[in-house]
């Protein structure tokens, strides 16, 4: 299948810093991503959606302040945790759809995690 | 917007056994309803999935079913075995046009040996 690919994998930051996660589509091009969070044992919570050279569109909930989403290119977009604290601890899951009509067409593929610890 | 329900949250079966998960959505306009398999500390991997206008699609030992009409769908795994054990979400198509899958709450399967 296709490759989306998320780094970095794990992060550990100090408390009130702000921490970036990537997430790359490899070998199709993604005009919208999803973020979601996952809480241990607990379901992936979508978080927004990334849209290629827009404003992302956050879930009702979600402070766009506090989680700031990039999207400048067609393979790229960015999740960056500004001024984190341990509640954002969290395991941070990037998706991309292929949407160009591509040999995979419609299916949602997950990049690998980043696990963020807050300290 | 969509709301996405899972039952059960775990399940422990025997080897050999079936296994059925269900889920139940709210937005009408759903259309895409895929299953997916995630290991611990793994990410998500599509297992199955079903769009609206089919009632039934079958891969080897999975299959998923479809009622529209009662907005739920259900995955069924036959002949189970022990690395069948993870954890499996369904979700939901969102908002039409918008490409974003809502997720159930997943169910916990243990296969036993």
């Amino acid at each position: 299948g296709a490759v989306v690919s998320q780094h970095p994998s794990r992060v550990i930051c100090k408390s009130g810093t702000s921490v970036k996660i990537e997430c790359r589509s490899l070998d199709f091009q993604a005009t919208t991503m999803f973020w979601y969070r996952q809480f241990p044992k607990q379901s992936l919570m979508l978080m927004a959606t990334s849209n290629e050279g827009s404003k992302a569109t956050y879930e009702q909930g979600v402070e766009k302040d506090k989680f700031l989403i990039n999207h400048a290119s067609l393979t790229l977009s960015t999740l960056t945790v500004t001024s984190a604290h341990p509640e954002d601890s969290s395991f941070y899951i990037c998706s991309a759809r292929d949407l160009g009509g591509g040999r995979f067409t419609g299916e949602l593929f997950f990049g690998e995690g980043s696990r963020l610890t807050v300290l | 917007g969509e709301n996405v329900e899972q039952h059960p949250s775990t399940l422990s079966v025997q080897e050999g056994d079936s296994a059925v998960i269900k889920c139940t959505y709210s937005d009408s306009a759903s259309n895409y309803f895929p299953w997916y398999k995630q290991e611990l500390g793994k990410r998500p991997q599509l297992i199955i999935d079903i769009r609206s206008n089919v009632g039934e699609k079958k891969d080897q030992r999975i299959a998923v079913t479809l009622n529209k009409t009662a907005k739920h769908f259900s995955l069924h795994i036959t002949e189970t075995q022990p690395e069948d054990s993870a954890v499996y979400f369904c979700a939901a198509s969102g908002e039409l046009g918008s490409y974003k899958l809502i997720f159930g709450s997943g169910t916990r399967l243990l296969v036993r040996p």
